[in-house]
C-alpha cells in the first residue's frame, strides 16, 4: 500500500510566521499535490508537481510556494502566514496515468 | 460551470436502504472517475474507481458511468451507520483530479 505521510497532524502558528508543511510518499509516484479543504468550498488545489524540481500552480497559489528537491518529498511553504490560511491541508500523490490519488492524513493548521 | 458537480445533499437514508449519489462532469475527454469517502476530520479514502461505461460493483457499492451523458453515480446498498460520511466525486483531468464539493450522507438507525 502506498503511504503518504504528512509531518504534522495539528499545527498552530502566529501571523507572519513562515510555515513549512512536509509530505513524503514511499511508492515512487511522479505526481504530488497540495490541497486545502474548507467547509462549503471543497478541495482546492494549491500547487502540484509532476517531477522533481517541477511545479505548477493550481487554482489558489497566492501566498504559498512549494519545493520538490527529491521525488518522494513535496513541501508546502506559507511565506508569511495569515489567518485566512487557517485550514485543513491535504497532500496527495499518484502515478502518471489513470489511477487515483492517495491522500495523506492531513494537517490542520490554525494561524492566530 | 464547475468541472464536477454533485447533488448537494445532505442525504439522509434509513439503515438498510439504498443511498444514491450523482455526479456530472464537464470535460468530455475525461477517462477515469473515482469516488472517495471522507469521515469528519479525516482525509479522503478511495472507495471506487471506474473507467468504462456501465456498472462496477464492489461489495455494497456500485459505481455507474455514462460517458455520453457525462455522469457517474454511486449506489450504497444496505446502508449502515458506518456509511455516514461525505462522498467526493473526482474526475481525472490531465495530471490531476478535479473534485466535486461532496455529498454528505447520514444513515439513521
Amino acid at each position: 500500500d502506498v503511504k503518504v505521510t504528512q509531518s504534522s497532524r495539528y499545527l498552530v502558528k502566529r501571523t507572519g510566521e513562515k510555515v513549512f508543511l512536509e509530505c513524503v510518499q514511499d511508492m515512487d509516484h511522479e505526481n504530488m499535490f497540495w490541497y486545502r479543504q474548507d467547509p462549503g468550498l471543497g478541495l482546492r488545489l494549491i500547487y502540484f508537481s509532476y517531477d522533481v524540481k517541477m511545479k505548477e500552480k493550481g487554482d489558489i497559489p497566492e501566498g504559498y510556494s512549494v519545493s520538490r528537491e527529491k521525488k518522494e518529498r513535496f513541501s508546502l511553504i506559507l511565506e508569511s502566514a495569515s489567518t485566512n490560511q487557517t485550514s485543513m491541508y491535504l497532500c496527495a500523490s499518484k502515478v502518471t496515468g489513470r489511477l487515483g490519488y492517495t491522500f495523506g492524513s492531513g494537517t490542520r493548521l490554525t494561524v492566530v | 460551470q464547475k468541472e464536477v458537480e454533485q447533488n448537494s445533499g445532505p442525504l439522509s437514508v434509513p439503515e438498510g436502504a439504498i443511498a444514491s449519489l450523482n455526479c456530472t462532469y464537464s470535460d468530455r475527454v475525461s477517462q477515469s472517475f473515482f469516488w472517495y469517502r471522507q469521515y469528519s476530520g479525516k482525509s479522503p479514502e478511495l472507495i471506487m474507481s471506474i473507467y468504462s461505461n456501465g456498472d462496477k460493483e464492489d461489495g455494497r457499492f456500485t459505481a455507474q458511468l455514462n460517458k455520453a451523458s457525462q455522469y457517474v453515480s454511486l449506489l450504497i446498498r444496505d446502508s449502515q451507520p458506518s456509511d455516514s460520511a461525505t462522498y467526493l466525486c473526482a474526475v481525472n483531468n490531465d495530471y490531476k483530479l478535479s473534485f466535486g464539493a461532496g455529498t454528505t450522507v447520514t444513515v439513521r438507525a
